[in-house]
């Protein structure tokens, strides 16, 4: 299985509106990653975990709260959202964080829309 | 600080001609380089990469890559187009030296390929 799935594919929430994001993966990467993409723009890093643990925040706002459960699984809790936030939210994984000659594998993402 | 540049936001092909979208790159060095392909409302799907070896690189559906240090190159090139390559091309670098980068992967700012039949 050589697929990462992300749910919901659609997302329209409101600015005090609580929602999660969920993405999952059966590759046995070890490392996880969230995206943000707007349109026609190439992904921004948000966050990464290696091994279930925050290895790298890129000063992303409180309002997203990553999490990971296990190794498969890999959460964005959304809050308080802003408008501008409305974006594709990609998750991928890697075998591992550390060794740079690995791919990325991508899902297909989750459409938000913050009205 | 390494970064990568697309110089082209658009390549218009008629289909059955040579494809050839460009990539460039500045690292420390030595690049880890990739492409990915992204089609529309869809996640990127990874297209092929060079870590080291051989300069000419094939990947995913027909589609090759040549390294070329000296230019600090990393070109994309299809010998023969379909309507379906229609989509949104990304080349990616990470550079080895520094480290502590891990697997963060530096994107260009794309190139959207449009193949008429």
């Amino acid at each position: 299985d050589t697929e990462v799935t992300q749910t919901p594919k659609h997302l329209v929430m409101g600015m005090t509106n609580k929602k999660s994001l969920k993405c999952e993966q059966h590759m046995g990467h070890r490392a996880m990653y969230w995206y943000k993409q707007k349109a026609k723009k190439p992904p921004e890093l948000m966050f990464v975990y290696s091994y279930e643990k925050l290895s790298i925040n890129e000063s992303v706002p409180s309002r997203f709260s990553p999490e990971c459960p296990n190794s498969s699984l890999l959460n964005l809790h959304l809050h308080a959202l802003q408008p501008e936030d409305s974006a594709l939210y990609l998750c991928a994984s890697s075998q591992e964080w550390g060794q740079g000659w690995n791919e990325q594998f991508f899902g297909p993402g989750t459409r938000l829309t913050v009205l | 600080a390494q970064s990568v540049a697309q110089p082209e936001d658009q390549v218009n092909v008629a289909e059955g001609n040579p494809l050839t979208v460009k990539c460039t790159y500045s690292v420390s060095g030595n690049p880890y380089l990739f492409w990915y392909v992204q089609y529309p409302n869809r996640g990127l799907q990874f297209l092929l990469k060079y870590i080291t070896g051989d300069n000419l690189v094939k990947g995913s559906y027909g589609f090759e890559a040549e390294f070329n240090k000296s230019q600090t190159s990393f070109h994309l090139k299809k010998p023969s187009a379909l309507v379906s390559d229609s989509a949104l091309y990304f080349c990616a670098v990470r550079d080895y030296v520094i480290k502590a980068a891990g697997n963060k992967l530096t994107f260009g700012g794309g190139t959207r390929v449009l193949v008429k039949p």
